[in-house]
């Protein structure tokens, strides 16, 4: 089983529309999620952490976190054709402060 | 400005030999990581290191190399050994979990 699960996509939206991106991570004892976005033959950049239950927001991206259900999410809402990118989940666990990557979900916001 | 440098950019290998990619950064970070990046399989730890004089193997070390003697830079080496080498490479540094990683801009390693 990996680490970090992501659903590659493509996911395509029209703009003006909410992208819901998600994730699933199999250790119950990891502590700290992120979202990384990656534009092509760019490196990956942070948009979002979340360490405790709940949503949080920042601007037009929301991230939500339910750890029973080892469960975390992105939520961006009025897409963009400048938010198409590979999306990818991050988790870590300590000790070691190692992050697992998902492999990405890459989304397509249609002007 | 505190960043990350990853150099060269572009890098080409022929067989047989060892290349060496570069990683500073000036974020005072004690945490450093190599990750390699292959289409459709995420990305894979290569190497770590915590503090200066130490590092650890990541899941895909077989064929690679790592030194810390400064706290600012953590190269990598890319041996012979390394049967696929053709891949974006990526350096990150950290300084504590909850902070998430800053990653350098990445090396894209192609052999010829």
């Amino acid at each position: 089983q990996k680490e970090v699960e992501q659903n590659s996509g493509p996911l395509s939206v029209p703009e003006g529309a909410i992208a819901s991106l998600n994730c699933t991570y199999s250790d119950r004892v990891s502590q700290s999620f992120f979202w990384y976005r990656q534009y092509s033959g760019k490196s990956p950049e942070l948009i979002m952490s979340i360490y405790s239950n709940g949503d949080k927001e920042d601007g037009r991206f929301t991230a939500q976190l339910n750890k029973a259900s080892q469960y975390v999410s992105l939520l961006i809402r009025d897409s963009q054709p400048s938010d198409s990118a590979t999306y990818l989940c991050a988790v870590n666990r300590n000790p070691g402060n190692q992050f697992y990557f998902g492999t990405g979900t890459s989304l397509t916001v249609i002007p | 400005d505190g960043g990350i440098t990853q150099s060269p950019k572009y890098l080409f290998r022929k067989e047989g030999q060892n290349v060496t990619l570069s990683c500073e950064q000036n974020l005072n970070h004690d945490a450093m990581y190599w990750y390699r990046q292959d289409p459709g399989q995420g990305l894979r730890l290569i190497y770590y290191s915590q503090i200066v004089n130490d590092f650890q193997k990541g899941d895909i070390a077989e064929g690679y190399s790592v030194s810390r003697e400064k706290k600012e830079s953590f190269p990598l080496t890319v041996t012979s050994a390394q049967k696929n080498p053709t891949a974006f490479y990526l350096c990150a540094s950290a300084v504590r979990d909850r902070d998430g990683y800053t990653f350098g801009s990445g090396t894209r390693l192609t052999v010829v």
